[in-house]
């Protein structure tokens, strides 16, 4: 299996600029859940999906936020407008009922708003 | 709801020191407790997890973890370090009956060791 797959590895973007980061998960994995990491903050989650619904979205920071996961196969995460507090490591993670919260992570995408 | 505490936030060794970082949770029920660790610009990888029985977890890389349950404990141990185990190591639980699949991870505790 090709694991938790992220795009873009890298972004650079601009302050008002929006971002849109994507995730495809572990197939037959039937949770995805997405993370942001800072040196400041550390590893915070911020929403989940179980059979692409979303079970819990408390840790979306604000408005600016938003995730969908249209299929079992792929989610996003966009930013707009994106703001310099917004640079950090967002990781996508994938889960299945059976693993019992074991949590299989992306390599993840990482976000400089300049 | 659950939360974690790792206790140490850095950590320097020398390489063939022992390591033990602490990590403590608070949830009353049943819980299942993992292990990862990063790697300088790295994701994140599973280094071992506990679900039930033996309470001495043994994982990767000459790593185990004990889980006591008494004082709420998933403490991470390594007899001898050595200079690749310099990474980031996060403790994380899981109550399979308040948060299905949903992982609570500690803040995490950067190990450097030196050669």
């Amino acid at each position: 299996d090709a694991g938790v797959i992220q795009s873009p590895r890298h972004e650079v973007t601009e302050m008002g600029q929006e971002v849109t980061l994507r995730c495809k998960p572990i197939s037959g994995h039937d949770y995805l859940f997405w993370y942001r990491q800072t040196m400041m903050r550390g590893l915070e989650l911020l929403i989940y999906f179980n059979n692409n619904v979303p079970i819990d979205d408390s840790g979306m920071p604000e408005d600016r936020f938003s995730a969908k996961m249209p299929n079992a196969s792929f989610s996003n995460l966009k930013i707009q407008p994106s703001e310099p507090r917004d640079s950090a490591v967002y990781f996508c993670a994938s889960s299945t009922t059976g693993a019992a919260g074991e949590l299989f992570f992306g390599e993840g995408s990482r976000l400089t708003v300049l | 709801a659950q939360s974690v505490s790792q206790h140490n936030h850095h950590v320097i060794l020398s390489e063939a020191a022992s390591l033990e970082l602490g990590c403590n949770y608070s949830y009353g029920g049943t819980v299942n407790l993992f292990w990862y660790v990063q790697y300088p610009g790295q994701h994140l990888q599973l280094l071992l997890k506990y679900f039930s029985g033996d309470p001495l977890v043994k994982g990767i890389k000459g790593f185990e973890a004990e889980f006591i349950k008494s004082k709420f404990s998933f403490n991470l141990r390594k007899p001898s370090v050595q200079w690749s185990d310099t990474a980031e190591y996060f403790c994380a639980v899981n109550a399979p009956d308040n948060a299905g699949n949903m992982l609570t991870f500690g803040g995490g505790t950067r190990l450097m060791v030196k050669p």
